[in-house]
């Protein structure tokens, strides 16, 4: 069965920093890009980061670019993102997805973690 | 990046109904193209994948058509578990992108 498992969500203030984490198994984690995907209060779904299999791909959208990090541990079968400089519009539900690739069928979620930025 | 537009924004309907919800893309991104719903407090679910797939375990009142920009969500007879949010996404090309969402309301 594929889990993904989120956590190291919480309250911090603004300027603050978050790692969150991934823990992913059930499935060849190496062989699959993955996904940050974040939902703010009342909002719909933004992805807000991507990295490939192998790390030689990864996006961030422009509302975090040069604040988060995302990285993977294959070894480990984990997804981080190192998030820097919050916002008070940082706050949101993270979710860790594996979502559907081209001729894929499946796609997978984390059950989310809630990250809280305070003024 | 892809953008993809999503309307109505916000759908009123009855149980028994027969619901469609549209999905536009910027650009031609074939049959790569997914559904999902949403219910509070939960982690998005996908519906649809290839732009008409039914995923494993989804009803047959759902049901999807459309390839290159233009694309529709069916729901052909709403039951009182249907009322949700509902998002598309393509997976065309990175970075995947959401349709900003469709509240169904009863």
């Amino acid at each position: 069965e594929v889990q993904l498992v989120e956590s190291g969500g919480g309250l911090v203030k603004r300027g603050g920093s978050l790692t969150l984490s991934c823990a992913a198994s059930g499935f060849t984690f190496s062989l699959y890009s993955m996904h940050w995907v974040r939902q703010a209060p009342g909002k719909g779904l933004e992805c807000v980061s991507s990295i490939s299999s192998s790390s030689n791909y990864i996006y961030y959208a422009d509302s975090v670019k040069g604040r988060f990090t995302v990285s993977r541990d294959n070894a480990r079968n984990s997804l981080y993102l190192q998030m820097n400089s919050l916002r008070t519009e940082d706050t949101a539900v993270y979710y860790c997805a594996r979502l559907i690739q081209a001729a894929g069928t499946d796609d997978y979620w984390g059950q989310g973690t809630l990250v809280t930025v305070s003024s | 990046d892809i953008q993809m537009t999503q309307s109505p924004s916000s759908l009123s309907a009855s149980v028994g109904d027969r619901v469609t919800i549209t999905c536009r893309a910027s650009q031609d991104i074939s049959n790569y193209l997914a559904w999902f719903q949403q219910k509070p407090g939960k982690a998005p679910k996908s519906l649809i994948y290839a732009a008409s797939s039914l995923q494993s375990g989804v009803p047959s009142e759902f049901s999807g058509s459309g390839s290159g920009t233009d694309f529709t969500l069916t729901i052909s007879s709403l039951q009182p578990e249907d009322f949700a949010t509902y998002y598309c996404q393509q997976y065309s090309s990175y970075p995947f992108t959401f349709g900003q969402g469709t509240k169904l309301e009863i």
